[in-house]
């Protein structure tokens, strides 16, 4: 069964940028059937999808975030990774990474625990 | 961006209650509409895809329904480990967006 792991610092400084990666175990990130995405939530929030990255590279972002993110992938470590340029108080949140198929696009059927990400100097 | 609207925010029930969710949408969606439980400090879990399927796992309690704009999570007979807050989302088009959440309180 595979297993999502988010790693990264959980204190970034205003104007900085955010980095997370993702760690894919119990399959890999190169198969052709999911594409591999992260979605994010304010504490006492809802959820917001940031974007998604298929195993050839190719990418789609949500369009209100579009201009600051950039997600991409290493098949050789089965990861794949957020960076979230320009970050104010309003990118803390606990970031997710998840599994999206690809036969039922954007349903998001295995997930990782979730890492907090304060924004603050 | 497609606008997802659930009702009610919260909702109190007991343990053996039947209850229903709903999700509607800003636009038709056919039946691209997800539904996922979340646990105080865990991670999203699917439920139901594309309308009505039931995920792998799922208990059979969970049902949903509905097509267009209108969409359907109901409970059958809650059980403890039901108390949660549930999410509803389109998959219609990009970007991808989820309702505001309701909360299922005891």
């Amino acid at each position: 069964q595979v297993q999502l792991q988010e790693s990264g610092p959980g204190l970034v400084k205003p104007s900085q940028t955010l980095s997370l990666t993702c760690t894919v175990s119990g399959g890999s990130i190169s198969t052709d059937s999911y594409y591999w995405s992260w979605i994010r939530q304010p504490a006492g929030k809802g959820l917001e999808w940031i974007g998604r990255i298929y195993t050839s590279g190719s990418t789609d972002y949500n369009p209100s975030l579009k201009s600051r993110v950039t997600i991409s992938v290493d098949t050789s470590k089965n990861q794949f990774s957020l960076k979230l340029s320009s970050v104010t108080a309003a990118d803390t949140a606990v970031y997710y990474c998840a599994r999206d198929q690809v036969a039922l696009t954007g349903t998001l059927d295995s997930w990782g625990q979730g890492t907090l990400v304060t924004v603050s100097s | 961006d497609i606008q997802m609207t659930q009702s009610p925010s919260s909702l109190s029930a007991s343990v053996g209650d039947r209850v229903t969710i709903t999700c509607r949408a800003s636009q038709t969606i056919s039946v691209y509409l997800n539904w996922y439980q979340q646990q105080p400090g865990k991670a999203p879990k699917l439920l139901i895809h594309v309308a009505t399927g039931l995920q792998s796992g799922v208990p059979s309690r969970f049902r949903g329904s509905g097509s267009g704009t209108d969409f359907t999570l109901t409970i059958s007979s809650l059980q403890p480990e039901d108390f949660a807050t549930y999410y509803c989302q389109q998959t219609y088009s990009r970007p991808y967006t989820f309702g505001q959440g309701t909360k299922l309180e005891i």
